[in-house]
């Protein structure tokens, strides 16, 4: 079974600066989707940025950056210029080759202070 | 609508009662899934659809839960003989095929069972 770590229940950052977000995974597939989904108050989960674990590049998308360590089996979320409406619970999540069903992780709460 | 909606928004039922959940996908979106988000975790995955017929129902709890798709659009989620620790948000999600496809979420429904 595949398990997703997130080990900072809670975080926070001043505007426009740099956060980090850890996230670990237990899997023995080597073909697998890692996925960044943030939860406003609103409840509705928008997907923030994806990677395809046979890709060794980084994803990037705009602000957003994550840090893939397939040995490590790390999938670390960089948030850039961080704004207020980066606050949120973020959700690392996993999904193995040609199944369906994601695994999250029991999520990040980020706070931004202006 | 645009997105992936769910009614009802909040419902409050009383332990032994029955509920449906409804899911509206987006329009021509093959693939929904439920999840159930307990408070301060993240989303568990519930069951899957491909079309109209349940391709993976492994996360359903136990014989009290059942969905269905009859027409291979709408979703309704079923619990029979609510219990208290049924309550959580159950969430709804689409996507335009299976695999890596982005997984569009709705709001959520929130059930409370007293």
């Amino acid at each position: 079974a595949q398990t997703v770590t997130q080990s900072q229940p809670e975080m926070s950052v001043q505007e426009a600066e740099t956060v980090t977000l850890s996230c670990t995974y237990d899997t023995s597939e080597n073909n697998y989707y890692l996925f960044w989904y943030k939860q406003p108050p609103s409840r509705q989960m928008i997907l923030v940025i994806r990677q395809e674990a046979y890709k060794q590049q980084n994803a990037t998308e705009n602000r957003f950056s994550v840090n893939f360590q397939k040995a490590a089996k790390s999938f670390s979320l960089k948030i850039s210029d961080s704004q207020l409406g980066d606050t949120a619970m973020y959700f690392c999540a996993f999904m193995k080759l040609g199944n369906n069903d994601m695994r999250f992780g029991a999520g990040t709460r980020l706070t931004v202070k202006p | 609508g645009a997105g992936v909606s769910q009614t009802p928004s909040n419902k409050v039922t009383e332990k032994g009662k029955y509920v449906e959940l409804r899911c509206d996908p987006i329009s021509g979106h093959t693939a929904l899934y439920w999840y159930r988000q307990s408070l301060g975790q993240g989303p568990e995955f519930l069951i899957y659809f491909q079309g109209t017929g349940a391709a993976d129902d492994s996360g359903l709890p136990n014989d009290r839960f059942f969905a269905v798709r009859p027409e291979g659009s709408v979703s309704t989620l079923k619990i029979q003989r609510t219990e208290r620790g049924d309550s959580a948000v159950y969430l709804c999600a689409s996507s335009w095929g299976t695999g890596n496809n982005e997984q569009f979420f709705g709001p959520g429904t929130r059930l409370t069972v007293l």
